[in-house]
């Protein structure tokens, strides 16, 4: 079955250092994989997906992510912090079964960003 | 715009009540899903719909029930069976284009159940 594992739960980084979200998968197929953000008391907003293809994913807001097939990783980084991007972020793999797609969703990681 | 709508955004209840939380989609995708968002839990689903009048059990489902009754409708019951209502309730949507395209959530509602 698949699964997800955020390392870190919570990360703290300062304004314009690198941000660097963990994400490992475990998957029998070739996995669908995506990184979601949510700000307080919102939804999950889209920030990038992995299908197939380029292994190195660009997003929104300055994300990108890089599909490692080796590692079981899908890694989500932002070259400089701004104090905007503090939220939640959600690793999530797809999981097809029975023609219906669930995503499986990691603990999440929430990132502070110092002035 | 095109979107999903929650109501109401936060809720308060009495031990041992139903409630019923809606969502409504404008963006005529076929499947719909419910999820709770407990801190530190990730979200866990409860309800996924791929079609009216069809709905499946997530891992979560057990003091929960819906109904899909309409395309753009999928509200869920939280009964007085839920020993743990409390928490954040998220539902989402997905058109059926392929298998890699993202869900889209709603805003979400905060349950409070004393």
């Amino acid at each position: 079955a698949q699964s997800v594992t955020q390392l870190g739960s919570h990360v703290s980084v300062s304004e314009g250092a690198l941000v660097l979200l963990r994400c490992n998968y475990s998957s029998s197929v070739p996995p669908y994989l995506f990184w979601y953000v949510q700000y307080p008391n919102q939804g999950l907003q889209l920030l990038l997906k992995y299908t197939t293809g380029a292994t190195l994913v660009k997003g929104i807001n300055g994300f990108e992510a890089e599909f490692k097939k080796s590692e079981t990783s899908f890694h989500l980084t932002k070259p400089s912090a701004h104090m905007s991007d503090a939220a939640e972020y959600f690793c999530a793999v797809s999981h097809i079964i029975q023609g219906a797609q669930k995503l499986v969703f990691g603990q999440g990681t929430r990132l502070t960003i110092n002035p | 715009d095109g979107g999903i709508t929650q109501s109401p955004k936060y809720l308060f209840r009495k031990e041992g009540q139903n409630v019923t939380l809606s969502c409504e989609q404008n963006l005529n995708h076929d499947a719909m899903y419910w999820y709770r968002q407990d801190p530190g839990q990730g979200l866990r689903l409860i309800y996924y719909s791929q079609i009216v009048n069809d709905f499946q059990k997530g891992d979560i489902a057990e003091g929960y029930s819906v109904s899909r009754e309409k395309k753009e409708s999928f509200p869920l019951t939280v009964t007085s069976a839920q020993k743990n209502p409390t928490a954040f309730y998220l539902c989402a949507s997905r058109g059926f284009a392929s298998y890699n395209s993202p869900l889209h959530f709603g805003n979400g509602t905060r349950l409070t159940v004393t």
